[in-house]
């Protein structure tokens, strides 16, 4: 099973900042927190990832508590581009298998 | 990074057959793993390519329903064997290397099954 928790969908006007909660209250000290989002008819693509201190790329900010038992992804100015279903996930490396959850189903709204 | 390139992109089978879908890699890495995407839902990992050795499977998947060859670090098959309409899905290959933390996915096959 999944080891994280998100909201089913969301939605978010364009040019606003989009932000994605996900709970994964039973992750391990050793464990990373990722995220992936997948557009419609691709395979799934790489956000941004983090062990405990904030984290930002070009792509996005992530946000993980002091307790690591949740965390918030950020698109700091949603374009319709951004539709897209993303997934939090917790693991040990990349490297390893990594379990999908449902997910969010993230739609932008002109 | 990866260029990961999945092949057929699509097809439309007959029940009964088997079909074997292909992950060809840019550059040498170290896992390969296979995903099932059913319609609507989220993606369901079905095995682990090891390379030089027999798969490692999820539970509820077995090698004889979905035997998968790695030949070698940039190459591997997965074969959907006697396809059932219930096998109508997308599946995708994805890989990763040891010490990076992005896992790169193929594009998927989208297989209907009639």
């Amino acid at each position: 099973d999944a080891k994280t928790t998100q909201p089913t969908s969301m939605d978010c006007a364009e040019g606003r900042a989009a932000n994605l909660p996900c709970n994964h209250s039973t992750i391990s000290g050793n464990e990373y927190v990722y995220w992936y989002r997948q557009i419609h008819s691709q395979g799934p693509q790489y956000i941004i990832h983090g062990l405990k201190n904030n984290e930002t790329n070009e792509m996005a900010s992530l946000i993980i508590t002091e307790d690591r038992k949740s965390s918030t992804l950020i698109l700091p100015h949603a374009t319709l581009r951004d539709t897209a279903v993303y997934y939090c996930i917790v693991g040990y490396s990349s490297a390893s298998k990594i379990i999908f959850g449902s997910g969010t189903r993230l739609s932008i709204r002109p | 990074s990866a260029v990961i390139s999945q092949k057929p992109s699509r097809d439309i089978c007959q029940r009964g057959t088997s079909l074997t879908i292909q992950c060809q890699v840019d550059s040498q890495v170290t896992m390969m793993f296979w995903y099932r995407q059913q319609p609507g839902q989220s993606l369901t990992l079905i095995a682990t390519a090891n390379q030089g050795s027999e798969a490692t499977y999820e539970s509820g998947f077995v090698i004889d329903k979905f035997p998968i060859s790695r030949p070698n670090l940039t190459f591997s098959t997965l074969t959907v064997s006697n396809m059932s309409p219930e096998d109508s899905s997308i599946y995708l290959c994805s890989v990763g290397r040891t010490g990076e933390n992005i896992q790169y996915f193929g594009a998927g096959t989208r297989l209907s099954v009639l």
